[in-house]
């Protein structure tokens, strides 16, 4: 596609239930990355992964999030047993490579009830 | 790690005013965005700019590394530059992996 996509674009769950975020980056980009913005928050970094290497997690926040790409191109994230703190925008970014620039799809909005 | 620093935090301005909004950054840098967050929540790329000056349009930008800031000019505003404005760095460094560094917005409203 032209741009970074995500799906779904809202998400409504019950507290403790699991949710999965998709994103498509642009095609042929090698870096992907998920960030969090939580209401009157900065964008704030989860995880980032780079073709085949081992992802960097460093900024996920508990072991209830996790994050997979497959293939090299879609990724999922995660959240199991959802809390209401989780309730943000999550975005996605991916860019050619590690250091270009970087283009954010349209978020998914989490509200956790 | 990297501190980002916007300023001011909130703007109101006339339409037609110009304005100048401020990213300071605690650390050297290989990269530096800025970005327009348009009220429905979309990130709009702006300036990849991690050093000297770039123009587009009615917007220039400037980034000084070596004195670790940066500087955003929005000339002739309109109503439809209402939003936040982020800068975002990626720190300098041989493990870093490309991530942004956000600050926290400045938020702008231009008043018809």
């Amino acid at each position: 596609g032209a741009g970074v996509s995500q799906s779904p674009s809202n998400k409504v769950t019950e507290k403790g239930k699991d949710v999965e975020l998709r994103c498509d980056p642009i095609s042929g980009h090698t870096a992907l990355y998920w960030y969090r913005q939580s209401l009157g928050q900065g964008l704030e970094f989860l995880i980032y992964f780079q073709g085949n290497s081992a992802p960097d997690k460093s900024g996920l926040p508990s072991d209830r999030f996790s994050a997979e790409r497959t293939g090299g191109s879609v990724s999922t994230l995660t959240i199991q047993r959802t809390q209401q703190e989780d309730s943000a925008v999550y975005l996605c970014a991916s860019s050619l490579t590690r250091r270009g620039y970087k283009y954010f799809g349209p978020g998914t909005r989490l509200t956790v009830t | 790690g990297i501190q980002v620093e916007q300023s001011p935090p909130d703007l109101i301005l006339q339409e037609g005013a110009n304005s100048t909004l401020r990213c300071n950054f605690s650390d050297s840098v290989n990269n530096l965005q800025w970005f327009h967050q348009n009220p429905w929540g979309q990130l709009i790329n702006l300036f990849y700019i991690p050093s000297g000056t770039k123009q587009n349009g009615r917007l220039s930008a400037t980034t000084v590394a070596t004195e670790r800031y940066s500087l955003l000019y929005i000339s002739s505003s309109q109503t439809t530059d209402s939003g936040v404005y982020f800068c975002a760095v990626e720190r300098q460094g041989s493990s870093n992996t490309g991530k942004l560094i956000f600050g926290q917005g400045t938020t702008l409203q231009v008043k018809p």
